[in-house]
């Protein structure tokens, strides 16, 4: 257990619909990063918060927006949905904001399937 | 554009053979380089991390990997490997000045019993 946690573990839903994904960081982490696992695309990094602002960018989608509160967490949320979205979504925390001596914990995923 | 590449995709042993897995990344100035495994049903878990010093680095359950920066490398061994190893494997790079995780394609390894 990782300390990283996501919810929901499974989510299926209909294309053009919108959901909302969940992470909760490791207690102290700062961090928090979404990335998309698929067959065809391997595991892509979409995008990072660090402290409640946005950090890095990654292969995010206009469709996906993200953001972290307050409290650390975070939420991914993907809107229009298509069949393509269909996919792992992780969530990884880390202390560090920046590249030097970082290290990311991963959560369990939330699997997504778009009928 | 910054490249993780890891050459084997499947890769079936038996167990008690050794293992070797390709990671080269294509950034030349310093980097972080990680090995995850993410076993049949769950999540990523750090194998080892390099960050700086001995570039010959040990992680969990008998990995290790060796930074080649001349080579941009960063392979992944275990002289012998059991069943429980059958996962994916995933290299991973960050280059300081770009602040971002580069993951490489997976490599699937089988270990037949």
């Amino acid at each position: 257990d990782s300390g990283v946690t996501q919810t929901p573990k499974h989510l299926i839903t209909a294309t053009g619909q919108r959901v909302t994904l969940r992470c909760s960081p490791r207690s102290g982490d700062l961090s928090v990063y979404w990335y998309q696992q698929s067959l065809d695309q391997g595991l892509q990094f979409l995008i990072q918060y660090y402290n409640g602002e946005e950090r890095a960018k990654g292969n995010i989608l206009e469709r996906f927006s993200a953001q972290q509160f307050p409290d650390l967490h975070s939420e991914l949320n993907l809107s229009s949905l298509e069949l393509g979205d269909s996919a792992l979504y992780f969530c990884a925390s880390s202390v560090l904001g920046g590249a030097a001596y970082n290290e990311q914990f991963f959560g369990p995923g939330t699997r997504l399937t778009v009928l | 554009a910054q490249s993780v590449s890891q050459h084997n995709h499947h890769v079936i042993l038996s167990e008690a053979a050794s293992l070797e897995l390709g990671c080269n990344y294509s950034y030349g100035g310093t980097v972080n380089l990680f090995w995850y495994v993410q076993y049949p049903g769950q999540h990523l878990q750090l194998l080892l991390k390099y960050f700086s010093g001995d570039p010959l680095v040990k992680g969990i359950k008998g990995f290790e990997a060796e930074f080649i920066k001349s080579k941009f490398s960063f392979n992944l061994r275990k002289p012998s490997v059991q069943w429980s190893d059958t996962a994916e494997y995933f290299c991973a790079v960050i280059p300081y000045n770009f602040n971002k995780f580069y993951f490489g394609s997976g490599t699937k390894l089988n270990v037949k019993p």
